[in-house]
């Protein structure tokens, strides 16, 4: 079965720091990426997404990742965090022909004004 | 569009009782999922449809919980009886698959569940 890692389960950071949340999937083979935000109290929203092409995928809110196929890993990164930004943050990855979504057990990011 | 639609939002009931979540998937969209999150396991998928007919219910904790999708506008997760440990949120997700493989998902607001 599909294991996604998160290595960190809570991240505390002054606003204007950078950020990096990483994330390790066990695949081998062909996979979606995908990176969900939850901010406290709503549900799940997408934050970015990769299928294929230019391995660095920009979403919203200033958010990157980079999909790295030799380390097995989709890190998130934002050069400059908000207060806006404290949530929790989940790494899901997708086996495209068999549909489930393979979740990390999130990382949440607290960011202090 | 209004996204996937979820109710309730909150349930509240004590255990023994029986409790149906509802779900009504992004109008188009051909594939549905239950998840269920909590502290201590995160976000585990307990079952997934695609047309109307389920295709992994490897999830399901137990007996107690079914699903059903009796059209492609709903589906509906029931526990019966429920326990106190089936408090969690539970999420619904839809996407649209028009080849053999699966897209994105989007999620519903989430049930909160408290079982007493």
């Amino acid at each position: 079965a599909q294991s996604v890692s998160q290595h960190n389960h809570h991240v505390i950071l002054s606003e204007a720091a950078s950020l990096e949340l990483g994330c390790n999937y066990s695949y081998g083979g062909t996979v979606n990426l995908f990176w969900y935000v939850q901010y406290p109290g709503q549900h799940l929203q997408l934050l970015l997404k990769y299928f294929s092409g230019d391995p660095l995928v920009k979403g919203i809110k200033g958010f990157e990742a980079e999909f790295i196929k030799s380390k097995f890993s989709f890190n998130l990164r934002k050069p400059s965090v908000q207060w806006s930004d404290t949530a929790e943050y989940f790494c899901a990855v997708l086996q495209p022909t068999l549909g489930r979504l393979y979740f990390g057990r999130g990382t949440q990011l607290t960011v202090w004004p | 569009d209004a996204g996937v639609i979820q109710s309730p939002r909150h349930e509240v009931t004590e255990m023994g009782q029986e409790v149906t979540l509802r779900c009504k998937p992004i109008s188009g969209h051909n594939s549905l999922f239950w998840y269920r999150q909590t502290m201590m396991r995160g976000l585990e998928l307990l079952i997934y449809f695609n047309n109307n007919v389920p295709i992994d219910d490897s999830g399901m904790p137990e007996d107690r919980f079914s699903a059903k999708m009796p059209n492609a506008s709903f589906s509906t997760l029931k526990i019966q009886p429920s326990e106190p440990r089936d408090s969690a949120v539970y999420f619904c997700a839809s996407s649209f698959r028009p080849s053999e493989l699966y897209n994105e998902q989007f999620f519903g607001p989430g049930t909160r569940l408290t079982v007493l």
